[in-house]
């Protein structure tokens, strides 16, 4: 089965500067990567996705790449908040019909924005 | 347009209980996802419902089952209850099939097994 392993396990990085959040893949099947953003006593909200066909993708400060060849995938802040601070993960999901819905999640980035 | 439901939020049993959880689904969403996220990890995929029907099961045990109701509601039942049940238990809907589609978490339920 898919196996995604995501680094580093925490990031402190100070206000207005990048983080960057990083995952591999095994499965070559796997076609859609979305990043969730969990905060503490809440579940995990999407924040961003790409699909296989697709290298990078833009969202205001945020932004996700993709290399399919190296089976890897990474998430861009940019200009960190303070309310940027909490646990990211990444996730990927098969291209099968029968469970594409599927994900399977990285082991988390606890992200701290310090002032 | 109202999100992904949970209920309870937290909930105590000990150990060789049996508990039900339900989720109720985003609007106009006929899939829903069950997760299991230990303390520090990443959530976990127990199986996933679609129109009713069990569509695709993770590493999980039998006593793990669940239902989808018509109106695409879902329950999530766990029988003989163990220590390492104690988890937060997220459910996720999507919509419009099941390939490609974005997940929505609900807020999860706190089980802790004693």
């Amino acid at each position: 089965g898919e196996n995604v392993e995501q680094h580093p396990s925490t990031l402190s990085v100070q206000e207005g500067d990048s983080a960057v959040i990083k995952c591999t893949y095994s499965d070559s099947a796997s076609n859609y990567f979305p990043w969730y953003k969990q905060e503490l006593g809440k579940g995990p909200q999407l924040i961003i996705d790409i699909r296989s066909n697709v290298g990078e993708k833009k969202d205001q400060r945020i932004a996700v790449t993709l290399n399919k060849t190296a089976k890897h995938f990474s998430l861009h802040i940019t200009e960190t908040q303070p309310e940027d601070s909490a646990v990211y993960f990444c996730a990927a999901s098969p291209g099968d019909t029968g469970t594409a819905s599927k994900l399977t999640f990285g082991t988390g980035t606890r992200l701290q924005v310090t002032l | 347009e109202t999100g992904v439901t949970q209920s309870p939020t937290h909930l105590i049993k000990t150990r060789g209980q049996q508990v039900t959880l339900r989720c109720s689904s985003q609007s106009g969403h006929n899939t829903v996802s069950w997760y299991q996220q230990a303390l520090g990890q990443g959530p976990q995929f127990i199986f996933q419902y679609y129109r009713e029907e069990e569509n695709g099961r993770g590493n999980f045990p039998p006593r793990f089952s669940g239902l989808q109701f018509p109106n695409y509601s879902s329950e999530l039942n766990v029988n003989a209850l163990e220590l390492d049940d104690s988890a937060l238990y997220l459910c996720a809907s999507s919509g419009g099939g099941l390939a490609y589609n974005e997940q929505f978490f609900g807020p999860g339920t706190r089980l802790t097994v004693l």
